[in-house]
């Protein structure tokens, strides 16, 4: 594809329900990161994934988080039992290398409520 | 807590003005990233700047790197009302995969 892409962009979910985001980032990328950002805040890093190595979970808040990327491609950052204070916008970005020297491309993002 | 942070938290200012932001940060560093956001969506990638580096250029865009005040700025030349985002630093400590950012500063060009 021509960029990452982020699915769904928005989403309304009650308190207690699990939801599930989709990243698709752009192909070949070997480096995939999610981050969330709450209203008027800075990027929080949630989870890296590098090729097939241990994902870095460092980030996750809470063991209500989780995600997977499969085949090296596609990832879904789970949430469950969802709170009210999970309400922010997933970012999702994936560089071609490993390390930390080369541009990261974003997704636009999924907006999370949860009502 | 953050690695980087930006200064100012907003900034106001007139089409064809010049904006400068700042980044501080804590730890040694490999790079230094800037990226810009609009309306709270997907980040853009504006430039980087190696720890090696002083001054890059861009278009409209200078960035200056300082290792030994641990600073970054970033100027944007003859402002449009199209600069109007957030525009955040972004640092990983040496040897980490794991970028940091800032909580950006928030400019606003007027027409």
């Amino acid at each position: 594809g021509a960029g990452v892409s982020q699915s769904p962009s928005n989403k309304v979910t009650e308190k207690g329900k699990d939801v599930e985001l989709r990243c698709d980032p752009i192909s070949g990328h070997t480096a995939l990161y999610w981050y969330r950002q709450s209203l008027g805040q800075g990027l929080e890093f949630l989870i890296y994934f590098q090729g097939n190595s241990a994902p870095d979970k460092s980030g996750l808040p809470s063991d209500r988080f989780s995600a997977e990327r499969t085949g090296g491609s596609v990832s879904t950052l789970t949430i469950q039992r969802t709170q009210q204070e999970d309400s922010a916008v997933y970012l999702c970005a994936s560089s071609p290398r490993p390390s930390w020297d080369t541009e990261a491309f974003f997704g636009q993002g999924t907006r999370l409520t949860v009502v | 807590s953050q690695q980087g942070e930006e200064d100012p938290q907003a900034l106001s200012i007139q089409e064809g003005e010049n904006a400068t932001m700042n980044c501080s940060y804590k730890t040694s560093i490999n790079n230094l990233q800037w990226y810009r956001q609009n309306s709270g969506r997907g980040l853009v990638h504006l430039i980087l700047i190696r720890s090696n580096e002083r001054e890059k250029h861009s278009g409209r865009l200078r960035v200056t790197l300082d290792t030994s005040k641990k600073s970054s700025s970033l100027l944007i030349t003859a402002s449009r009302a199209a600069d109007t985002a957030s525009y955040f630093c972004a640092t990983a400590i040496g040897g980490s995969y794991i970028p940091t950012f800032g909580r950006g500063t928030s400019l606003i060009v007027h027409p």
